[in-house]
């Protein structure tokens, strides 16, 4: 069966510090990884994404994801973080054969000044 | 490009009324997908469309839900009749096959009272 999971309901971190929001995920076949974020009121917008290749991954506004196949995650991450980061984050998985978008629960990122 | 297009932004029915969700994808995508955002259930998938061609509607809730997508560039959902446990954001995506990344409208806040 595929599925995301992001077993942190919330995360907190103070601003300039290192940020993770963690995910793991289940899928047959080869994984299509990708991390959104949605900010109050407004559409999920995409980040980034791992389709094959490097196992670190570089996206927008200073995030970056490492995939693990061992561990089938796919963290993100932010070396240092900003109050304006804070937002709601969901990680996805794309099955390669159904073309469906599973979506993990979503993280909470709140970000203190 | 504009993006995907969703309509109306805000709707607010009586319970017993049809209610119609509007999406326009982005030109040039083969795939559309329709989400509901409930503090209690999170993201769900409701139904997807390969090529104008519904694949998957298992996360239609009831038969009360309907979903069409006469061509390339139009897709409607449809509640019929509302309740108000359908109030919910309806979010609209579309992507291309495989590999890519789902593109997100601003979504339908539908409130039925």
């Amino acid at each position: 069966a595929q599925s995301v999971a992001q077993p942190e309901d919330q995360v907190n971190v103070a601003e300039g510090n290192p940020l993770t929001v963690k995910c793991t995920y289940s899928v047959s076949g080869n994984p299509y990884l990708f991390w959104y974020v949605q900010y109050p009121n407004r559409g999920l917008q995409f980040l980034l994404k791992y389709i094959t290749g490097d196992n670190l991954v570089k996206g927008s506004y200073g995030f970056e994801a490492e995939f693990n196949k061992s561990q089938t995650s796919f963290h993100l991450k932010k070396p240092s973080a900003l109050v304006s980061d804070s937002a709601l984050y969901f990680c996805a998985v794309r099955d390669d054969n159904f073309n469906k978008f599973y979506f993990g629960s979503g993280t909470k990122l709140n970000v203190k000044p | 490009d504009a993006g995907v297009i969703q309509s109306p932004r805000h709707e607010v029915t009586e319970m017993g009324q049809e209610v119609t969700l509007r999406c326009k994808p982005i030109s040039g995508h083969n795939s559309l997908f329709w989400y509901r955002q409930t503090m209690m259930r999170g993201l769900e998938l409701l139904i997807y469309f390969n090529n104008n061609v519904p694949i998957d509607d298992s996360g239609m809730p009831e038969d009360r839900f309907s979903a069409k997508m006469p061509n390339a560039s139009f897709s409607t959902l449809k509640i019929q009749p509302s309740e108000p446990r359908d109030s919910a954001v309806y979010f609209c995506a579309s992507s291309s096959y495989r590999a890519t990344e789902a593109f997100f409208g601003q979504g339908t806040r539908l409130t039925v009272v």
